[in-house]
């Protein structure tokens, strides 16, 4: 079956604008993570989804940073006023949210700003 | 909050040894822990999964260890090939809150033909 998809795959910015990353979860999927990938950070939580309870964005660095999922499916993670090290991979992930919890990722998006 | 390591950060190996990858975490109270490959470029491909009751898994050449109390768990990759190279990192899931991952830095492996 299908996987965790996002796009898009590369999306490149200047510096200020506002761009749109989005995900599309495993049908049926019930809960939705956001991470990025820095260099030298290391993969770090950005916010999470689960059902329709209000989501968890403890991870999120700045107030320039939202997301929302439409339908308990699609995510959109929204950069606004993109700075420079706004530059990473956006990694979504999704799972069933049962015992074990696994969760499966999809491809990122790499965000270059310049 | 959970701080997860991973050593060695690189390891070079000849193709058919069999080696280990090393994770620590700070928290024992994890609800699993997770490992992953992730090959230049693309995302993450979950390998095991284990349970915060279970103490390893096992797939294929793969086995994983956990040892809560200690704070440590292990990837064995048996037989190695060159097709195993790749970064591999372990996270480990919070009990409450959003269980999210919190990942190490990753071990950086190479098998060489």
């Amino acid at each position: 079956g299908a996987g965790v998809s996002q796009s898009p795959s590369n999306k490149v910015t200047e510096k200020g604008k506002d761009v749109e990353l989005r995900c599309d979860p495993i049908s049926g999927h019930t809960a939705l993570y956001w991470y990025r990938q820095s260099l030298g950070q290391g993969l770090e939580f950005l916010i999470y989804f689960q059902g329709n309870s209000a989501p968890d964005k403890s991870g999120l660095p700045s107030d320039r940073f939202s997301a929302e999922r439409t339908g308990g499916s699609v995510s959109t993670l929204t950069i606004q006023r993109t700075q420079q090290e706004d530059s990473a991979v956006y990694l979504c992930a999704s799972s069933l949210a049962g015992l074990t919890n696994e969760q499966f990722f999809g491809p990122g998006t790499r965000l270059t700003v310049l | 909050k959970q701080e997860v390591t991973q050593i060695p950060a690189a390891l070079s190996v000849p193709e058919g040894e069999n080696l280990v990858l090393n994770c620590s975490f700070t928290d024992s109270a994890i609800y699993n822990l997770q490992w992953f490959r992730q090959d230049p470029g693309k995302g993450l491909t979950s390998l095991l999964l284990i349970q915060s009751s279970q103490r390893e898994q096992t797939s294929g050449r793969l086995n994983a260890s956990l040892d809560k109390s200690s704070g440590r768990s292990t990837l064995y990759i048996a037989a190695s090939q060159p097709g195993d190279s790749a970064t591999y990192l372990c996270a480990a899931e919070r009990r409450t809150g959003a269980n999210n991952l919190f990942f190490g830095t990753g071990t950086r492996l190479t098998v060489i033909p």
